[in-house]
């Protein structure tokens, strides 16, 4: 059974650092991984997904990395700004092909960032 | 494109009646959706897989007779929570499968409370 772990659960930093979440999967045969942001009490905003083929993926500020066969992603934020303030979800999808497979989720990172 | 919506956005209802959720993809056409469940601070956990026009797949521990999934069309999955009770009580999310993109697009999610 897929599992998926992020480290840490919580961080807080100040405005303008570079930070990195961490996310861990157990079973390799993916396939693809996928950063969400969620905001409290709302849905999932989509950040980057990589094909499990991929190296990694980048929109502004964001930059995901995936090494699949030690079962770990990385997301990137540069310049940290207070809006950036959600918890960051890692999510991982089946290699059974096909692609309509459901999502395994880690716990998320919950991150604040001070003004 | 490919937006998600849910209705309702929220919900309170009584130990033992039944309530329905809605999930609609309002620009593409989603032969398969799912649906997630999330406990306060816990990770999104998949329910199950709803396919249009044939029955729903379950997860393991997920009570199919509890939890009715109807995908009467391409663009509507209804989740049915039967005899709720306080337990049943979660952020409940859907997510559309579009083909073209390989993607899941998510819903803004149900806050379900049973008292």
């Amino acid at each position: 059974k897929q599992e998926v772990t992020q480290i840490p659960a919580a961080l807080s930093v100040p405005e303008g650092e570079n930070l990195v979440l961490n996310c861990s999967f157990t079973d390799s045969a993916i396939y693809n991984l996928q950063w969400f942001r969620q905001d409290p009490g709302k849905g999932l905003t989509s950040l980057l997904l990589i094909q499990s083929s991929q190296r990694e993926q980048t929109s502004g500020r964001l930059n995901a990395s995936l090494d699949k066969s030690s079962g770990r992603s990385t997301l990137y934020i540069a310049a940290s700004q207070p809006g950036d303030s959600a918890t960051y979800l890692c999510a991982v999808k089946r290699g059974s092909g096909g692609g309509a497979d459901g999502l395994t989720f880690g716990k998320g990172t919950h991150l604040i960032i001070q003004p | 494109g490919a937006v998600v919506s849910q209705h309702p956005s929220w919900v309170i209802c009584k130990s033992g009646t039944s309530v329905k959720i809605e999930c609609r993809s309002l620009d593409f056409q989603a032969t398969t959706m799912f649906w997630y469940r999330q406990f306060p601070k816990q990770s999104l956990m998949l329910m199950a897989t709803s396919n249009e026009g044939s029955k729903a797949t379950y997860e393991q521990g997920v009570e199919k007779d509890k939890f009715l999934i109807n995908h009467a069309s391409l663009t509507l999955s209804t989740l049915t929570v039967t005899s709720a009770h306080p337990e049943d009580s979660s952020f409940y999310i859907c997510s559309a499968f579009r083909t073209a993109s390989y993607e899941q697009y998510f819903g803004p999610g149900t806050r379900l409370t049973v008292t």
